[in-house]
C-alpha cells in the first residue's frame, strides 16, 4: 500500500470554479501535512501546511481529518495560473517525507 | 540568498559511465535529501541525511551512492550508469523539526542510453 494516495486527475475546470482535491495516507503516526505545487518541467514549491484546525491562505483552504487519515485542498474562484500539479506530502517522524503522485489541475479561460 | 542549487541542470551519459550531481543549500539547513522523479511514480526517495557527516537510505537507494563531507552541500553519485536511471532529480533540504516542510533545488534532468 502507498504511504500517500492521490486522485491523478486529470481535473479541467473553467475559470472562476471551485475544485476540490483529497489525499489519504496509511502512516497513523504522521506528524506533518502539506500540499505543494509542481509547474510542468519545475520543482515543487510548498502551498500550504496543512494544521489540525483547517486552515486557509486566500482562496485556498486546506483540511486534515487525522481520524480518517484524509487531507483535502479546496481552491475557489480557480484562476488560469492555477494550472499545475497538486502534490499532497506526509510527513513522519525523523523527518521523512511521503509524496503523493499529484493531481493535475487545467484551468480552461 | 539562492536557496537549493542543483549542478548540472541536464546531462546525458551512456550505460555505464559514472557522474555525480552536486546539491547546494546556504540556509543553514540540517536535512537533505535526494529524489528521483519519473512519471506516474511521483517523488520518491533514494538518500537522505539528518546532518554533516550523516547519510541513510530511502525508498530507492540501489545504484546510488552519497556523501555530505560539508552540511550545505549534498552529493548523488552514479557509479555505473543504467537506462532505468534515466530520471529528473530533486534535491531537497528542510531545518529539521517535524513542522517544517522541504525547499527544492530546481533539478537535474539526466538522460541515460
Amino acid at each position: 500500500r502507498k504511504e500517500v494516495e492521490q486522485d491523478p486527475g486529470p481535473f479541467n475546470v473553467p475559470e472562476g470554479a471551485t475544485v476540490a482535491f483529497n489525499c489519504t495516507y496509511s502512516n497513523s503516526a504522521s506528524q506533518s501535512f502539506f500540499w505543494y505545487r509542481q509547474d510542468c518541467r519545475k520543482e515543487p514549491k510548498l502551498l500550504m501546511s496543512v494544521y489540525s484546525s483547517g486552515n486557509e491562505d486566500g482562496r485556498f483552504t486546506a483540511q486534515l481529518n487525522r481520524a480518517s487519515q484524509y487531507i483535502s485542498l479546496l481552491i475557489r474562484d480557480s484562476k488560469l495560473s492555477d494550472s499545475a500539479t497538486y502534490l499532497c506530502v506526509v510527513a513522519t517522524t525523523g523527518n521523512q517525507f511521503y509524496f503523493g503522485t499529484g493531481t493535475s489541475l487545467t484551468v480552461i479561460p | 540568498n539562492a536557496g537549493v542549487t542543483q549542478t548540472p541542470k541536464f546531462r546525458v551519459l551512456k550505460t555505464g559511465q559514472s557522474m555525480t550531481l552536486l546539491c547546494a543549500q546556504d540556509m543553514n539547513h540540517e536535512y537533505m535529501y535526494w529524489y528521483r522523479q519519473d512519471p506516474g511514480m511521483g517523488l520518491r526517495l533514494i538518500h537522505y541525511s539528518v546532518g554533516e557527516g550523516t547519510t541513510a537510505k530511502g525508498e530507492v537507494p540501489d545504484g546510488y551512492n552519497v556523501s555530505r563531507l560539508k552540511k550545505q552541500n549534498f552529493l548523488l553519485g552514479l557509479e555505473s550508469a543504467a537506462p532505468s536511471q534515466t530520471s529528473v532529480y530533486f534535491c531537497a533540504s528542510s531545518r529539521g523539526t517535524s513542522a517544517d516542510s522541504e525547499f527544492f533545488g530546481p533539478g537535474t534532468r539526466l538522460t541515460v542510453l
